[in-house]
């Protein structure tokens, strides 16, 4: 069964620095997703993209974050300069035109 | 604000002991409830979509039913294996994409 695939599944960064968390959504899906779910805490929307834009984010998706599309299987995730409260584990999620979001099983990012 | 609340927070079942999990929410228009399960250090895993009041779907041992301002996860006769934290999640008809998650709960079959 196609699944989405995440790496890597442990980052560990230094506070100020740049991460870039990397998603393979499943091959046919057209609607990509970033959630982050702090230790302890809720699954948070970040953001959703669609045809090479932006569709909707969320307050906690301020300036530092951004997405792309690099390539056609790839999606990214970039922190341009993380602090110690981005530490949590970051979910990928896709959809094709049906409403199921199908998730991969996370980047745990560690600001130390 | 559109929000989900989750009860019982944990709980804690004989294996074959039969009970129901509990979702109660607020959104401006319901597009669509979502249940997920999700099993530690992992994603959340699709388990059913429900889109009207009155509407019921079943899948081995789980079965989920909707109402206008809740939903059940119906657990029969578990196994050590459902032990999981199970999600439930809204979309909301204001939003297309965005998926408001539950804090779930916490379940432990034991043998």
């Amino acid at each position: 069964e196609p699944e989405v695939t995440q790496t890597p599944s442990h980052q560990v960064t230094q506070m100020g620095q740049e991460v870039i968390l990397r998603c393979v959504p499943i091959s046919n899906h057209l609607y990509f997703y970033w959630y982050r779910q702090i230790l302890g805490q809720k699954v948070e929307f970040l953001v959703s993209f669609y045809n090479n834009e932006i569709s909707e984010k969320s307050e906690i998706f301020d300036d530092q974050f951004s997405v792309e599309r690099p390539d056609g299987s790839n999606f990214t995730l970039k922190i341009r300069s993380t602090k110690l409260e981005d530490s949590a584990m970051y979910f990928c999620a896709s959809r094709n035109d049906r409403a199921v979001q199908h998730f991969g099983d996370g980047t745990r990012l560690s600001i130390l | 604000e559109d929000q989900v609340t989750q009860s019982p927070e944990a709980l804690r079942l004989q294996e074959g002991e039969s009970s129901s999990l509990n979702c109660s929410y607020t959104v401006s228009g319901l597009r669509g409830l979502f249940w997920y399960r999700q099993d530690p250090g992992k994603g959340p895993e699709f388990l059913f979509t429900l889109y009207s009041a009155g509407e019921e779907k079943e899948k081995e041992r789980l079965k989920a039913t909707l109402t206008k301002k809740e939903s059940f996860l119906h657990i029969t006769a578990p196994k050590p294996e459902d032990s999981a934290t199970y999600l439930c999640a809204v979309q909301a008809k204001t939003s297309y994409d965005k998926v408001i998650f539950g804090p779930g709960t916490s379940l432990s079959v034991i043998p």
